[in-house]
């Protein structure tokens, strides 16, 4: 089945130590997606790639970064996680074409916890 | 501004009964209406979408209805089970690929 997904489910990370956390999709979609989900909260998107073209919001911490190697990939990096980026960390596709009506196919998600 | 608010923030319903959950946006211009379910711990899976022509759309027990003059959604859910403790988010698009405006969503618990 066509999907989109993360590893780990769970990360556990120190304070200050990088962590990478990593997405996979099978939809050959253009547009891939990162957002960061607190508790009881709307997810918030940190940045999305279309094809390869980055596109940071412009409230999105410099400690955060990605990389989209290929269609298939892409991955979160935090540089030096604090206490506040603990968080569920979701990626999602959609294609370009329009009659897709945009939508956004999630993955399961990557609960991240920082020490 | 373009937001998106749901009501109410919480619910508790008993097994077999039916609730209705509320959406409103002022998103410009508006493309589509998506609503999702997300349980805990998972990613948030999409149950319908209406564009601005269309008043009602049915997914099994969920049926949602978009009044795009008033700017107001709403999720009816029939006969709920207790599969059906989740969140539900509202989610409205402006038409490009990347503008897509959350809501806070609901939390619904249904209780035996």
């Amino acid at each position: 089945d066509a999907m989109v997904i993360q590893n780990p489910r769970y990360q556990v990370t120190q304070f200050g130590k990088p962590v990478t956390l990593s997405c996979s999709q099978t939809l050959n979609h253009n547009v891939m997606y990162w957002y960061q989900q607190k508790s009881s909260q709307a997810p918030k998107l940190l940045f999305h790639y279309y094809d390869k073209d980055f596109n940071n919001e412009a409230d999105t911490p410099d400690n955060f970064q990605s990389r989209r190697p290929n269609t298939s990939f892409c991955f979160l990096d935090i540089r030096s996680p604090g206490l506040g980026d603990a968080a569920m960390y979701l990626c999602a596709t959609s294609s370009n074409y329009r009659d897709s009506y945009n939508e956004q196919f999630f993955g399961p998600g990557t609960r991240l916890t920082v020490l | 501004k373009n937001q998106v608010e749901q009501s109410p923030q919480s619910l508790i319903i008993l097994e077999g009964k039916n609730c209705t959950l509320q959406c409103n946006y002022t998103v410009s211009p508006f493309s589509n209406l998506r609503w999702y379910k997300q349980d805990t711990g998972r990613g948030p899976v999409s149950l319908t979408i209406m564009t601005f022509s269309e008043n009602t759309k049915s997914n099994g027990r969920y049926t949602a209805t978009l009044d795009a003059d008033t700017k107001q959604s709403s999720l009816h859910i029939t006969a709920s089970q207790l599969s059906d403790s989740a969140s539900y988010i509202c989610v409205v698009s402006k038409g490009s690929y990347d503008k897509v405006i959350f809501g806070p969503g609901t939390s619904l618990s249904v209780i035996p």
